[in-house]
């Protein structure tokens, strides 16, 4: 069985960057999307970009310049950063697992399947 | 970016009953590639439903979704107490990925 577990700070001081890891046990990060998705408190879910395991990444417009996803297939792990850090971006961060496959003229997803359990970081000096 | 809409936002129903749930997109979503979560209180997403239609493994054969386009649905056939829950739905067809803002389904 597959699981994902999120690691990193709690807190986070305001313009400082936001440091995530997410550990994939029990199968291989190869030849999958892995994905960081956000909830602010009371709230609902935000996809902040994911990347391949070849290091393709795709980020959400609206945090572009502030996000750097990566992966480590050594480790099998993937990492989030997000800079110049707000209270708008507390939040709890879960990691999830796309399988995708892409093809010439499309691909085939089938959504995330995996999710971890959430961590939670608040942004407070 | 596509939008999805979801209603309503709060359904009151009682175990046993059925459950309908909208999803509305603001365009053609990609390949109907519409996926559907439940979340419980301090839980991370459930997979249920994933290309609009397709159960994910081991959901229940009460939970079903269908549609395509822009107009998307979840049922629940018959409310277990398990299921009070808040569900999102989901496309990931085209970039950025988006969420509608939840359904609470909740006791009558």
């Amino acid at each position: 069985q597959v699981h994902l577990q999120e690691s990193g700070p709690g807190l986070v001081k305001p313009s400082e960057t936001l440091s995530l890891t997410c550990t994939v046990s029990g199968g291989s990060i190869g030849t999958f999307y892995w994905s960081w998705i956000r909830q602010p408190p009371g709230k609902g879910l935000e996809w902040i970009g994911y990347v391949y395991y070849t290091g393709t990444t795709n980020y959400t417009s609206s945090l572009k310049g502030r996000v750097s996803i990566s992966v480590d297939t050594t480790k099998n792990q993937f990492s989030l950063q997000l800079s110049s850090v707000t209270a708008a971006d507390t939040a709890v961060y879960y990691c999830a697992r796309e399988p995708k496959t892409r093809y010439l003229y499309g691909s085939v997803s089938y959504a995330f399947d995996f999710w971890g359990q959430g961590t939670m970081v608040t942004v407070s000096s | 970016e596509i939008v999805l809409t979801q209603s309503p936002g709060t359904l009151s129903l009682s175990p046993g009953e059925r459950a309908t749930l909208s999803c509305g997109a603001s365009q053609s979503i990609t390949s109907n590639y519409l996926a559907w979560y439940q979340q419980k209180p301090g839980q991370s997403p459930r997979l249920l439903i994933y290309g609009a239609s397709n159960r994910a493994t081991a959901i229940p054969d009460r939970f079903s979704g269908r549609g395509s386009g822009t107009d998307f649905t979840l049922t629940i056939s018959r409310l277990e107490p398990e299921d009070f829950a808040v569900y999102y739905c989901q496309q990931y067809g085209d970039s950025p990925y988006t969420f509608g803002q939840g359904t609470k389904l909740d006791f009558k």
